[in-house]
């Protein structure tokens, strides 16, 4: 069963609009981390942000803001006013705490078009 | 700090060749893994190494070995490369304590894309 679902595979927003890319996760632990990366078109995995289990409160950095909701197992990312820059796949992924090393599952990833 | 080197960028093989993807960080981070990513299937985790001397299988292992003899180094080996090899690999560390405090968890490489013939 995959861990991370993003159900998303592409979007397309023409700039300064707002766009939400999904994020649900399964898991059966109670400690656990959730984090999104980006990938522009270079190739290279930017790291954005990191959520542990115990924290639910959203959190804003500038343009990103992130919502974290543990009822519903979704940890969704919103950009808001879009930017070209902002075209990549951003992936969303899951590491346990019941973890004995050091094991992240990703998500498929969603492909963010933004049209100029 | 370099952080996370991979060489080489980009290989070609063809069926059968042996090689060996190399990666190195020098964070003096415990953690080290490999990835591949293939479209739709976002990174999948092949082998990790919670330190040297220490590996284990991840959820795609079939195909590839891995050795950590340092703290610093993590090569990837393809002993007999077949094209369901053909991917962008990315290797990544981390500290052992990597839960604790607010800096970046995984540092990743800028990856490898190999094509096998």
């Amino acid at each position: 069963a995959q861990k991370v679902t993003q159900a998303q595979t592409e979007i397309s927003v023409v700039e300064k609009e707002d766009v939400t890319l999904d994020c649900v996760y399964e898991t059966r632990d109670t400690t656990y981390y959730l984090f999104w990366y980006k990938q522009p078109p270079s190739g290279e995995l930017v790291f954005l942000i990191r959520r542990n289990s115990f924290d639910e409160q959203n959190e804003i950095s500038g343009r990103y803001s992130w919502n974290f909701q543990k009822s519903t197992s979704s940890f969704n990312f919103t950009i808001t006013a879009s930017q070209v820059v902002d075209s990549a796949v951003y992936f969303c992924a899951l590491s346990e705490a019941g973890n004995t090393g050091n094991q992240f599952y990703f998500g498929t990833g969603t492909s963010l078009t933004v049209i100029p | 700090n370099a952080g996370v080197t991979q060489t080489p960028k980009f290989q070609v093989l063809k069926t059968g060749q042996s090689m060996t993807l190399q990666c190195a960080q020098d964070m003096n981070h415990e953690y080290m893994s490999w990835y591949r990513q293939d479209p739709g299937m976002g990174l999948r985790l092949i082998h990790y190494s919670v330190g040297a001397g220490i590996t284990d299988q991840g959820e795609v292992p079939n195909g590839y070995n891995v050795s950590r003899s340092t703290t610093e180094d993590f090569p990837l080996r393809l002993l007999s490369a077949a094209p369901s090899q053909t991917s962008v690999y990315f290797c990544a560390s981390s500290y052992s304590n990597w839960w604790q405090g607010s800096s970046e968890t995984q540092y990743f490489g800028p990856g490898t894309r190999l094509l096998v013939l």
